[in-house]
């Protein structure tokens, strides 16, 4: 299984770029990386999915190395309201398998 | 259009006793997919639906929990002698295809047992 790990909580400030790195040093040749963000008292909500390179959305860019040993989301000028925890997830889209484990995930704060 | 919804919102029981937790998905979402989560923690899988049938039950804790989809549609996550540590947020997400897709939860279901 590829595991994940993130760190578990980040500070930022209102307008800043925030990146959070997610480690998956046993991701499989199948594998996709998707992020979701859940704020308090509500489900998770899909942010962006990658395999390789960089994508872009109009929320978030996703960063992924050749190697795809990690991933790095970016979100572009942070406001208050982007404060949620941030779960990296990794796995075969065609498999249930690992991609259903969300991990402990990233708290970020926004502060003004 | 109607996002996932989740019956009921809250939900209070006495240890011992039985409960049902319901999930209406998307119209026309072919995956549905059951978690819990406790306070501060990520959501857990539990089961993943493919249809009206159960494509991964591994998440499962025990043979007290069970979850049906008899018409592809509605499903139902059944909890039989509920016990103190079920107390969670039950969270029930629908998707297009399998299980990689973007999957688009509910709002959950509150459980507490007491």
């Amino acid at each position: 299984l590829a595991k994940t790990t993130q760190p578990i909580s980040m500070d930022s400030y209102e307008g800043q770029e925030v990146n959070i790195t997610c480690s998956h040093n046993n991701i499989a040749t199948n594998d996709y990386i998707t992020w979701y963000q859940q704020f308090p008292s509500q489900g998770p909500r899909f942010i962006i999915q990658g395999y390789k390179t960089k994508v872009t959305n109009e929320v978030a860019s996703l960063f992924i190395p050749a190697d795809r040993k990690s991933s790095t989301l970016s979100l572009p000028r942070v406001s208050l309201s982007d404060t949620a925890v941030y779960y990296c997830l990794v796995g075969d889209i065609g498999n249930a398998g690992n991609m259903l484990t969300f991990g402990g995930g990233t708290r970020l704060m926004v502060k003004p | 259009g109607a996002g996932v919804s989740q019956t009921p919102s809250n939900k209070v029981t006495e240890k011992g006793k039985y409960v049902e937790l319901r999930c209406d998905p998307i119209s026309g979402h072919t995956a549905l997919y059951w978690y819990r989560q406790s306070l501060g923690q990520g959501p857990e899988f539990l089961i993943y639906f493919q249809g009206t049938g159960a494509a991964d039950d591994s998440g499962l804790p025990n043979d007290r929990f069970f979850a049906v989809r008899p018409e592809g549609s509605v499903s139902t996550l059944k909890i039989q002698r509920t016990e103190r540590g079920d107390s969670a947020v039950y969270l029930c997400a629908s998707s297009w295809g399998g299980s990689g897709n973007e999957q688009f939860f509910g709002p959950g279901t509150r459980l507490t047992v007491l």
